[in-house]
């Protein structure tokens, strides 16, 4: 089965820039989008189709993916931004998996 | 305002059967593929199953096929997942989700925390 990776943790300083990675076989070729979930709540859509943004998402957030690698960045973080983040890739062939999660630190 | 709402919390025994709900407000899901997600406490998100409201076609992730079966109500917009008999490592939070035409969950409910004693 198909399988997305990332780092279990990030830590980064408020007003520096954060970057989470989610690693996959030609997950390039596919379509990505990232989840953040702060504890105690629903998942809420950060990126969809590997760069776009949903409305009310802020700027500071930013999706890429190329060959095996997708990553979210996050621009001058911010404390609220210390929550967990999912990637997601999506084809007929991977059905709807998750990547393993990230929990990012602000400090 | 668009959502999903999902039904309250259950306790439940092994061996017990269960089936909870998801229905969607504010807006029309008939043509909505719903999913559900599984996340155990302190881990990540697992995706289990869609079902499309319109036609009630499903899918199943290979990890949870014959685990748990998901159905549809078109006509009040309400997916649902259920067990048959439940077991202790069933205990986590349930999530449905609508999953959009730009490929992605963009609405969660509330989660339905389920709790399974042996």
């Amino acid at each position: 089965s198909y399988e997305l990776t990332q780092p279990p943790s990030v830590s980064v300083s408020p007003g520096q820039t954060a970057s989470i990675t989610c690693s996959g076989d030609k997950l390039g070729d596919k379509y990505v989008c990232w989840y953040q979930q702060k504890p105690g709540q629903s998942p809420v859509l950060l990126i969809f189709q590997d760069t776009r943004r949903p409305s009310g998402i802020p700027e500071r957030f930013s999706g890429s993916n190329s060959g095996n690698t997708a990553t979210l960045t996050i621009s001058g973080t911010q404390t609220m931004d210390e929550a967990e983040y999912f990637c997601q890739a999506w084809d007929s062939s991977t059905a709807y998996v998750f990547g393993t999660g990230t929990k990012v630190t602000v400090l | 305002e668009v959502q999903l709402v999902q039904s309250g919390a259950e306790v439940k025994k092994s061996g017990e059967s269960l089936k909870i709900s998801c229905k969607g407000s504010g807006y029309s899901f008939i043509n909505y593929w719903v999913g559900w997600v599984r996340q155990k406490p302190g881990k990540g998100l697992e995706w289990m199953a869609m079902i499309y409201l319109g036609d009630s076609e499903s899918r199943y992730s290979p990890s949870f096929q014959g685990q748990v079966t998901t159905s549809a109500d078109k006509s009040t917009g309400t997916a649902y997942l259920q067990w048959s008999s439940l077991k202790a490592s069933d205990t986590a939070m349930y999530y449905c989700a609508g999953w959009s035409k730009y490929d992605a969950f963009d609405i969660w409910g509330q989660g339905t925390k389920v709790t399974v004693s042996s």
